[in-house]
This record gives structure tokens, C-alpha cells and sequence, in this order.
């Protein structure tokens, strides 16, 4: 069964800085993998989708990395504004699945 | 260019009452599925469909049921509400393989 873990589960860091997300997961049989950006209250919104066989994307200050074989991706945001913060999940859709295994998410505090 | 589109975004309930969910999307994607969002679980898959008049269970499917019988909509019927499917209900659409599209959610609380 894939399991999906998100550490830290919260993170406050002053604008400006560059940060990362952590996400890991235990089978490394996947399709792909989605980074997701929750706002409170709200719904899901999707930031990026690495395919198994590719390393990264890119989209603006975002950056997303995937090592399959270690099971682990990286949600890299470059120079921080308040309006990164909100809760950023990732999520893996396994071979043979019709379905997405949801990490429990790290809420995000950019500090003005 | 709706995307996902869920109704209600609230709705309280009483204990035993019914109620659909209401899920439409309008990019012909053969997948649909139904989370609910508990807070600090991350999400967790109700039912999903892969294709009009094809669902199957998620996780957590006990009180709860489907239908497709279009490949638009993907309504989520509770019987007997009880006070633990009180959550926030996400509906998802894909076309496959590729990427996830959600909706707002409905936010349900049953008293």
C-alpha cells in the first residue's frame, strides 16, 4: 500500500528566502507525481505534475524534483513572498491505480 | 471554462438525513473521483469512476454511494448522515494519466 509522508507538517520562514518542501513515498512504482496548493478554506489548486520518467519541472519560482528510485521529491520555491502561504500538498498516482495517495501537507508561512 | 464544479460549498445536516453531492466537469474526462478532507488526514478517496457507468470504492466508501451515468457528472449520495461524515468534500476529474483537476469543495457538517 503507497503511503505518502510530508515533513515538515508546518513552516514559517521570512520573505525573501528560498525554501524547500519534502515529500516522500514507499513504492517507488509510480506514474506521477502532483504538488498542490491548498488555501484555507479553499480548494486544490495544481502547481506542478512530474511524470515517472522525468527529474523535474519548472513553473515560474517553482521548481519540483523526483528521485523514484529513493522515493522522495522536493518542492523547491525560490524567493519566498507572503503570497506563497498556504498548505502544499503532493500526491502519487501508482502504477496499476487509478487513484492519488495524498501526503498530509506542510502549511507554509511566509513572514513579511 | 469551469473545470470542476461542486454544489453545495455548505451544507449542515441533521443526523439520518440524505443529501447528493453534486459534481460536474466539462473537460469530457473519463476519470472522476470523490475525497473528503479531514483536518490534519490529508485526503482520503471515497469512490472513483474510470468511464461512464464504471465506479468502484475508495478508502472509505462505507455510507456513501455513486453513479455516472454521463461522463459529466459524478453526484455522491449520503444516507443516513452521521455526525463522522462531517468533512470537507472535494471532487477531482482526469483524463488519464496527466494531472488532477479539483473542485472547490462542499463543506458539510452534520448536527
Amino acid at each position: 500500500k503507497q503511503e505518502v509522508t510530508q515533513i515538515p507538517a508546518a513552516l514559517s520562514v521570512p520573505e525573501g528566502e528560498n525554501l524547500v518542501l519534502n515529500c516522500s513515498f514507499t513504492d517507488s512504482a509510480i506514474y506521477n507525481l502532483q504538488w498542490f496548493r491548498q488555501d484555507p478554506g479553499k480548494g486544490l489548486t495544481s502547481l506542478l505534475l512530474i511524470q515517472s520518467s522525468q527529474r523535474e519541472q519548472t513553473s515560474g519560482r517553482l521548481n519540483a524534483s523526483l528521485d523514484k528510485s529513493s522515493g522522495r521529491s522536493t518542492l523547491y520555491i525560490a524567493a519566498s513572498q507572503p503570497g506563497d502561504s498556504a498548505t502544499y500538498l503532493c500526491a502519487v498516482r501508482s502504477q496499476g491505480n487509478e487513484k492519488l495517495t495524498f501526503g498530509t501537507g506542510t502549511r507554509l508561512t511566509i513572514i513579511p | 471554462n469551469a473545470g470542476v464544479t461542486q454544489t453545495p460549498k455548505f451544507r449542515i445536516l441533521k443526523i439520518g438525513q440524505s443529501m447528493t453531492l453534486q459534481c460536474a466537469q466539462d473537460m469530457n474526462h473519463n476519470y472522476m473521483y470523490w475525497y473528503r478532507q479531514d483536518p490534519g488526514m490529508g485526503l482520503k478517496l471515497i469512490y472513483y469512476s474510470v468511464g461512464a457507468g464504471i465506479t468502484d470504492k475508495g478508502e472509505v466508501p462505507n455510507g456513501y454511494n455513486v453513479s455516472r451515468s454521463t461522463t459529466e457528472d459524478f453526484p455522491l449520495r449520503l444516507e443516513l448522515a452521521a455526525p463522522s461524515q462531517t468533512s470537507v468534500y472535494f471532487c477531482a476529474s482526469s483524463p488519464g494519466q496527466f494531472g488532477y483537476t479539483f473542485g472547490s469543495g462542499t463543506r458539510l457538517t452534520v448536527v
